[in-house]
């Protein structure tokens, strides 16, 4: 069955970096693009971006154009999110998930949970 | 890349039924038919309910259903129950983008 597990919860300093993990398994893991995103507490959930896992292209939500970095391994099947030069507002859960077709979301990861505070 | 317009709450009967809406623009919802629904409860992960406006993956009640006029898609639920009670978010291809509605709670009275 598919699983997308991520990495476990991170506590950051304003102005630090995080980089959140996403393991997928059941399934190849270059036949789908995987998007991140995130929500924070109380809020809607807000999409980041996709990455390919084929050729490692990636695309942005303008709002973390310049801070975002998405990639893959191919060597250990795993994606990653950095996301640098933290703020309070950064502070949410992380989710990566899998796309479908073109558009949809069969597949979540159990999300990471990131809090940014002095 | 706007969000896409929910109400920020809905309620209803046990039994009855209701229509969630959500609202976009003629470059996302109203150019694609590649709107989908996620239910969340608390403390959980998003779960996908409707995908391609109106279809329905396996396992998913046939009390959902999902439909599309113009730039606003609709979500109804039929025969409402307490399990229905959750926050349900729309979401659109923009294409190399994807936007979110802001998310609706539904509360069953």
């Amino acid at each position: 069955q598919v699983q997308l597990v991520q990495s476990g919860a991170e506590v950051k300093r304003p102005g630090a970096s995080v980089k959140v993990s996403c393991k997928p398994s059941g399934y190849t893991f270059t036949d789908y693009y995987m998007h991140w995103l995130r929500q924070a507490p109380g809020q809607g959930l807000e999409w980041m971006g996709w990455i390919s896992p084929n050729t490692g292209g990636t695309s942005y939500a303008q709002k973390f154009q310049g801070r975002v970095t998405m990639t893959r391994d191919t060597s250990i099947s795993t994606f990653s999110m950095e996301l640098t030069r933290l703020t309070n507002d950064d502070t949410a859960t992380y989710y990566c998930a899998r796309e479908e077709g073109s558009s949809w979301y069969a597949y979540w990861g159990q999300g990471t949970l990131v809090t940014v505070s002095s | 890349q706007s969000a896409l317009t929910q109400p920020a709450s809905v309620s209803g009967s046990p039994g009855q039924s209701i229509t969630l809406t959500c609202t976009g623009a003629s470059s996302d919802v109203g150019r694609y038919n590649l709107v989908s629904w996620y239910q969340q409860h608390p403390g959980k992960a998003p779960k996908l309910m409707i995908y391609e406006v109106t279809k329905r993956p396996s396992g998913v009640s046939n009390r959902f259903s999902g439909s599309k006029s113009g730039n606003t898609a609709s979500l109804t639920i039929s025969g409402l129950q307490a399990e229905d009670e959750a926050d349900y978010y729309c979401s659109s291809y923009a294409g190399s983008w994807r936007v979110f509605g802001g998310g609706t709670k539904l509360t069953v009275l």
